[in-house]
């Protein structure tokens, strides 16, 4: 089955330093999101992105689909951004979805 | 409001008590999952549905059922939990071409 990696496994910040978190994957996808599980376990979309850039806000993302590869940019980090962050990619003709393993971010005041 | 609602959010059981969890999405989405998050191994699609009447396994599927009768429920059964089992839940809706939404988790613990 397709692998998805996410690098760092753990990033700590100071308020207000900017991050960039990637998710690898190894093979071709219809489409790919990022989510952030906040410290009480939600699971929030941050971005449905199969190609391109997007931005929100502080955040922004890139998929580069041909080379198998998203980025997620956090500007100005906040210690609202703290948790867990998740790449997950679609593939087939329906509703399968693999995660990675996500990057734990901690963001210091 | 938008909402995937769970129900229970919390449960501790005993092993083979047969249980369900609910999933009820009010946004007319027609693609349904369910997950089981653990540490260490992320989060794993169980189930799927892409409308009623049709679901398809995932990753995951030995030890639950699931059924799609309406298109707004998505229940998960658990015939005969076991310890294994003990894990947080997570219902997901999206149309395609969507963001998925995620329920709030149901934490199961199967003793």
């Amino acid at each position: 089955g397709i692998q998805v990696e996410q690098s760092p496994p753990d990033l700590i910040l100071q308020e207000g330093a900017n991050s960039t978190l990637r998710c690898n994957f190894s093979d071709s996808v219809n489409n790919l999101q990022w989510f952030h599980q906040n410290p009480w376990g939600q699971l929030i979309n941050l971005f449905y992105i199969p190609s391109g850039t997007k931005q929100n806000g502080r955040l922004s993302a890139t998929t580069v689909a041909t080379e198998r590869y998203s980025l997620l940019y956090i500007s100005s980090s906040q210690t609202t951004d703290s948790g867990v962050y998740f790449c997950a990619v679609e593939r087939g003709a329906g509703n399968m979805l693999t995660f990675g393993g996500g990057t734990r971010l901690m963001v210091k005041p | 409001e938008a909402q995937v609602t769970q129900n229970p959010r919390y449960l501790i059981t005993v092993t083979g008590k047969k249980l369900t969890v609910t999933c009820s999405q009010n946004m007319n989405h027609e693609y349904m999952s369910w997950y089981r998050q653990d540490p260490g191994l992320g989060l794993r699609q169980i189930y799927y549905s892409m409308n009623v009447e049709v679901t398809d396994k995932g990753d995951v599927p030995e030890g639950y059922k699931v059924s799609r009768k309406e298109k707004r429920n998505f229940p998960l059964i658990l015939e005969s939990p076991s310890p294994n089992q003990t894990s947080l839940y997570f219902c997901a809706s999206r149309s395609m071409g969507q963001p998925q939404h995620f329920g709030d988790g149901t934490r199961l613990s199967i003793l």
